[in-house]
């Protein structure tokens, strides 16, 4: 079975502008969440979707946003870009929500300049 | 708010010995599920091993066991016969509504 998959592996972006990240969990799995990991902060809860619907969100701004597809791909979008944005984004899929362990993908690795 | 604390930002171990990773967490929840992960340098996470709080007996998953302590709200990995392979960041999670991390132990190996 194949993994979580990640595109793009990195990207290279200004500070304002806008980025899409996009996620495909393995398959069967319903549950996509999002992190965001950087040195400073460690690994940080962004948001968790189930079924096509926001299930759970961490502490972040606006500017940080989801969604989820009907085949359980997911996309996180990040507008006005910041330079405390550079992070490694994260994407995790589990079968259901709560009881399920999260497998990881390989992670984006985005950096603002 | 659930957190998860690492006191051991890193740890080494010789080749072939045992090492103990701490890790405790907070909640006032009385069903969740605990986890560690495993991230090589540049690499993937990877589960390693998974705790039920509803369950009194310790995960095992060959050399990777846990010491499970509920009511100290202490979850510890032990590494039994180290292997170079184990190098990593070990990272302690906690899950109920989402899933909380704690800030990781580099854990270096020693040939």
């Amino acid at each position: 079975k194949a993994g979580v998959t990640q595109t793009p592996r990195y990207l290279i972006k200004t500070r304002g502008q806008q980025v899409t990240l996009s996620c495909s969990p393995i398959s069967g799995h319903r549950s996509v969440s999002w992190y965001q990991q950087t040195p400073g902060q460690g690994l940080q809860f962004l948001f968790e979707y189930f079924s096509e619907t926001q299930r759970n969100k961490g502490n972040f701004p606006g500017r940080f946003s989801g969604r989820q597809f009907s085949n359980s791909r997911s996309e996180m979008n990040v507008s006005t870009l910041e330079l405390g944005d550079s992070a490694l984004y994260l994407c995790a899929s589990s079968k259901g929500q709560r009881t399920y362990e999260q497998y990881f993908g390989p992670g984006t690795r985005l950096t603002v300049t | 708010a659930q957190t998860v604390t690492q006191s051991q930002p890193e740890m080494s171990v010789q080749e072939a010995e045992t090492v103990t990773l701490s890790c405790t967490y907070d909640t006032s929840e009385s069903d969740y599920y605990l986890f560690w992960y495993k991230q090589p340098p540049s690499r993937q996470m990877i589960l390693v091993i998974r705790q039920e709080a509803y369950k009194q007996q310790n995960a095992t998953e060959n050399r990777f066991s846990v010491n499970f302590q509920k009511a100290a709200k202490s979850f510890s990995l032990k590494i039994s016969d180290s292997q170079l392979g184990d190098a990593a960041m070990y990272f302690c999670a906690y899950r109920s509504n989402d899933m909380r991390f704690g800030a990781g132990t580099r854990l270096t190996v020693k040939p």
